[in-house]
């Protein structure tokens, strides 16, 4: 089965590059997918298949994927990026999807 | 526009039964699965389920199975989440969410329905 490591938190000033990692053993190999979510909102896809972005996603929110770990990259981070990220893997096996424990950005 | 419309807030007492359910608007509800997502307060997602609406063929997360029941109802492109017996612990937000094939990313959320249990 899948784990999905994350780090609990990130803090970022604004104007710079928030670097968010989803650790797994060769999840490079696997579609990494990244959700943002503000308080009390539903997830927002910003980043599927590793790299690409739905549409009305800014390109501010870029995606890689390789070894071990999947980043999610947000670069001239504002304030209003500030909320928690998750990484989602499919599990072909049990036919679900499975979550990181996901990432409190904060923007100083 | 693709939308999945949640029913609204509920509060419940340990031991009653609820449904909650997830209206699909702009896309063909037949063709993609549903899944169901839990949170607690101030924790993660958890994967609870996925039907496709199509067949009704339904896989559980272990952690849910015999917990809870999901169905469809194709004539009002709706999913519903039902709880026999409700317990405390069931307090959370539910999200349904509609996954996109092949490379499964779950591309459109509902709002979140919350669910109190509390005597």
């Amino acid at each position: 089965s899948h784990v999905l490591t994350q780090s609990p938190s990130v803090s970022v000033a604004p104007g710079q590059t928030a670097r968010i990692p989803c650790g797994e053993d060769n999840i490079g190999r696997k579609s990494v997918h990244w959700y943002q979510q503000k308080p009390g909102q539903a997830p927002v896809l910003v980043v599927y298949d590793d790299a690409d972005r739905p549409s009305g996603i800014p390109e501010r929110f870029s995606g890689s994927n390789s070894g071990n770990t999947a980043t999610l990259t947000i670069s001239t981070v504002e304030a209003g990026d500030e909320a928690d990220y998750y990484c989602q893997v499919w599990d072909t096996i049990g036919h679900h999807p499975v979550f990181g424990g996901g990432t409190k950005l904060t923007v100083l | 526009e693709v939308q999945l419309v949640q029913s609204g807030a509920e509060v419940k007492k340990p031991g009653e039964s609820l449904t909650i359910s997830c209206k699909a608007s702009g896309y063909s509800f037949t063709n993609y699965w549903i899944g169901w997502v839990r949170q607690m307060p101030g924790k993660g997602l958890e994967w609870m389920g996925i039907i496709y609406p199509g067949d009704s063929e339904t896989r559980y997360s272990p952690s849910f199975q015999g917990q809870v029941t999901i169905s469809v109802d194709k004539s009002t492109n709706t999913a519903h989440l039902h709880w026999s017996s409700l317990k405390a612990s069931d307090t959370a937000t539910y999200y349904c969410a509609r996954r996109r094939v092949p490379a499964d990313q779950l591309d459109c959320w509902g709002q979140g329905t919350l669910v109190t249990v509390s005597s």
